[in-house]
């Protein structure tokens, strides 16, 4: 079974200052790991995707995460956060093996002035 | 491509009465799934579909829920009766095909509050 644990709930950091949230999954077979965000009142969008290949993806909006299968993470980070940056993001892994994604139970990233 | 259509995105209703969510999934998508998100629970798959067909249903609570894919463009998620406990924010999406390392898109939810 797989499973995914998001370590912090909230995490709260300064405008222009970096970020990261972390995300460790469990799984036994090859995974497709997900982040994806959650404005205010709206459905989640996907960020950005691993399925293979370099272990370093990037979003259009200047996120990145990271795969590390020795470590079964996959972080997400950003150089310099914005206040548009506000919101609640999910880590999520899937397999060639089930048809579902499995979500952590999210960050939710507070931006200070 | 109007996305995943979600109906109505508010909804309150008193106790014991029957509550009816609406999606439109995205064409040519041939997967649906149903999620609940919760401040205690997250997010948690409810059921899914598959072309029309459930393939999933184990993370329905209990049978006061039920959830039906008459065709491909139109799914309903029904609680009867509601209970103060299924208040929640319920969630729609759509994947087009079998790979999963598609993701899925997500419609925009109703919350249901129930007193």
């Amino acid at each position: 079974a797989q499973s995914v644990t998001q370590l912090d709930s909230q995490v709260p950091v300064f405008e222009e200052a970096p970020v990261e949230l972390r995300c460790n999954y469990s799984s036994s077979v090859s995974v497709y790991l997900f982040w994806y965000v959650q404005y205010p009142n709206q459905g989640l969008q996907l960020l950005l995707k691993y399925l293979s290949g370099s272990t370093l993806v990037e979003s259009i909006n200047g996120f990145e995460a990271e795969f590390n299968k020795s470590q079964t993470s996959f972080h997400l980070r950003k150089p310099s956060v914005h206040i548009s940056d506000t919101a609640e993001y999910f880590c999520a892994v899937s397999s060639n093996r089930d048809d579902k994604i499995i979500f952590g139970k999210g960050t939710r990233l507070h931006i200070l002035p | 491509d109007a996305g995943v259509i979600q109906s109505p995105r508010h909804e309150v209703t008193e106790m014991g009465q029957e509550v009816t969510l609406r999606c439109k999934p995205i064409s040519g998508h041939d997967y649906l799934f149903w999620y609940r998100q919760t401040m205690m629970r997250g997010l948690e798959l409810l059921i899914y579909f598959n072309n029309n067909v459930p393939i999933d249903d184990s993370g329905m609570p209990e049978d006061r829920f039920s959830a039906k894919m008459p065709n491909a463009s139109f799914s309903t998620l029904k609680i009867q009766p509601s209970e103060p406990r299924d208040s929640a924010v319920y969630f729609c999406a759509s994947r087009p095909g079998p790979d999963r390392y598609y993701g899925y898109t997500f419609g925009s939810g109703t919350r249901l509050t129930v007193v």
